[in-house]
């Protein structure tokens, strides 16, 4: 059972560009929360998210950054005319349906975002 | 609101020694507890889970967790760390009230085992 899959590993976007982030969620899990960690900071939460429905974007800046978890394929974090206090690493997580209150969350490997 | 904190932002210990990471929350109701560790360039991993019973939680890798429920802490303990021990450990909570809420993580304690 592939685990949690983020891609791309690695991104590197000049300013103003756009940055899509992918994650696709352990088989069987229909919940992905995106996390945003700076260097040398813990994690903070951006949003959650089940199949077609965003459940709490109340971490996620209002302006440039959108996401979605469709029906077929894995969930992307967007990030539009990126500036360079978005260099991160991103993560993203699943849980298995039934509640996300007492699960635990399964995390991929993140994507590190670079804004030259 | 829910929240977590870890007082130390690093904890160093001797090879063998027993290490503790400390960590304490605040919730409403009852609280869902757990414990992720991160490694450099790595995600987080799941090592245990405090949601009721035992107040003693035991997990991967020989750690284990005390939930004391008075003091509203749970410490991440080991009897003998190891050099490869060595990471960043997350503590993060869930108010067990109804409905959803997001589990709030901290902002982690770096664990250096010396040789």
């Amino acid at each position: 059972n592939a685990g949690v899959m983020q891609n791309p590993r690695h991104l590197v976007r000049r300013r103003g560009q756009e940055a899509r982030l992918r994650c696709s969620p352990m088989k069987g899990h229909s919940h992905v929360y995106w996390y945003r960690q700076l260097p040398e900071e813990g994690l903070k939460f951006m949003v959650y998210l089940q199949k077609e429905n965003i459940i709490d974007e109340s971490g996620m800046p209002k302006e440039r950054f959108s996401a979605e978890f469709p029906k077929e394929g894995p969930s992307i974090l967007r990030i539009q005319q990126v500036v360079r206090g978005d260099s991160a690493a991103y993560f993203c997580a699943s849980s298995p349906p039934g509640g996300s209150s007492y699960n635990e969350q399964f995390f991929g490997p993140g994507t590190r975002l670079t804004v030259l | 609101a829910q929240s977590v904190a870890q007082p130390e932002d690093q904890v160093n210990v001797a090879e063998g020694n027993p290490l503790t990471v400390k960590c304490t929350y605040s919730v409403s109701g009852n609280p869902y507890l757990f414990w992720y560790v991160q490694y450099p360039n790595r995600g987080l991993q799941f090592l245990l889970k405090y949601i009721t019973g035992d107040n003693l939680v035991k997990g991967s890798y020989g750690f284990e967790a005390e939930f004391n429920k008075s003091q509203t802490s749970f410490h991440l303990k080991k009897p003998s760390a190891l050099v490869s021990d060595s990471a960043l450990y997350f503590c993060a909570v869930r108010d067990m009230r109804g409905g959803y809420q997001k589990v709030t993580f901290g902002t982690g304690t770096k664990l250096q085992v010396i040789p």
